[in-house]
């Protein structure tokens, strides 16, 4: 079974410049995130999807950053503009409902932005 | 004060040992344990994840909670190169889907 999937693994780009990740959870799985992990740190969340609707999004800075998933899988996360600060890793997970024996959280392989 | 504390090493040992990785957490409420292995420019992986206290073993791999200190470990036993990563430890709440992250411990096995 498939795995969460996301791309571009990389991609650098020019401060001011858009930039746009996407990624398809894995099969089944309603809950859907976007963590952003700078180096040395830990998973910090973003946003936090509920099939097509983003039910926690309070960490997300808006003034810059977007989200959508449409038809309750694939998501894709965005940045317009893109400052020096935003150079990181964006990482997608997906789980089932937290329950008592389920969710774990399985990501992705992360989106590696650099902004010159 | 974190949420989560975890000691970020490098933590270096010989092949063969056995390894010991900590982290501690300050909410009572945290019910679900985690630990992930993080290898340089991959995303974490799921090794470990636990309800309560207790142990849970897994090959080489060893998940101990003690939930009267707020203290979790993750124990390799026979430490092999490939085992050098970053190891992530993470906790959430009973019906909750916020998960909480240690900042992670970098650990080297030397052949």
């Amino acid at each position: 079974e498939a795995g969460v999937v996301q791309s571009p693994r990389y991609k650098i780009i020019e401060k001011k410049q858009p930039v746009a990740f996407w990624c398809n959870p894995i099969s089944g799985h309603n809950t859907l995130y976007w963590y952003l992990q700078n180096l040395g740190q830990g998973p910090e969340l973003l946003i936090r999807y509920e099939n097509e609707e983003a039910v926690d999004d309070s960490q997300l800075p808006k003034d810059r950053f977007s989200a959508e998933r449409l038809k309750g899988v694939d998501s894709t996360l965005k940045i317009q503009p893109a400052e020096l600060g935003d150079s990181a890793v964006y990482l997608c997970a997906s789980s089932l409902a937290p329950g008592a024996n389920t969710g774990e959280l399985f990501f992705g392989e992360g989106s590696r932005l650099t902004v010159l | 004060q974190k949420e989560v504390e975890q000691d970020p090493g490098p933590l270096s040992v010989p092949e063969g040992a056995i390894v010991s990785l900590n982290c501690t957490y300050s909410n009572s409420a945290f019910q679900y344990f985690m630990w992930y292995r993080q290898y340089s420019r991959k995303g974490p992986e799921l090794l470990m994840y636990t309800y309560s206290s207790g142990n849970k073993e897994d090959g080489r791999f060893t998940a101990q909670v003690d939930k009267s200190s707020k203290y979790i470990s993750l124990f390799i036993r026979d430490s092999q190169p490939s085992d050098s990563a970053t190891y992530l430890c993470a906790t959430r709440a009973s019906g909750t889907y916020k998960y909480i992250f240690g900042t992670g411990t970098r650990l080297k096995v030397l052949a």
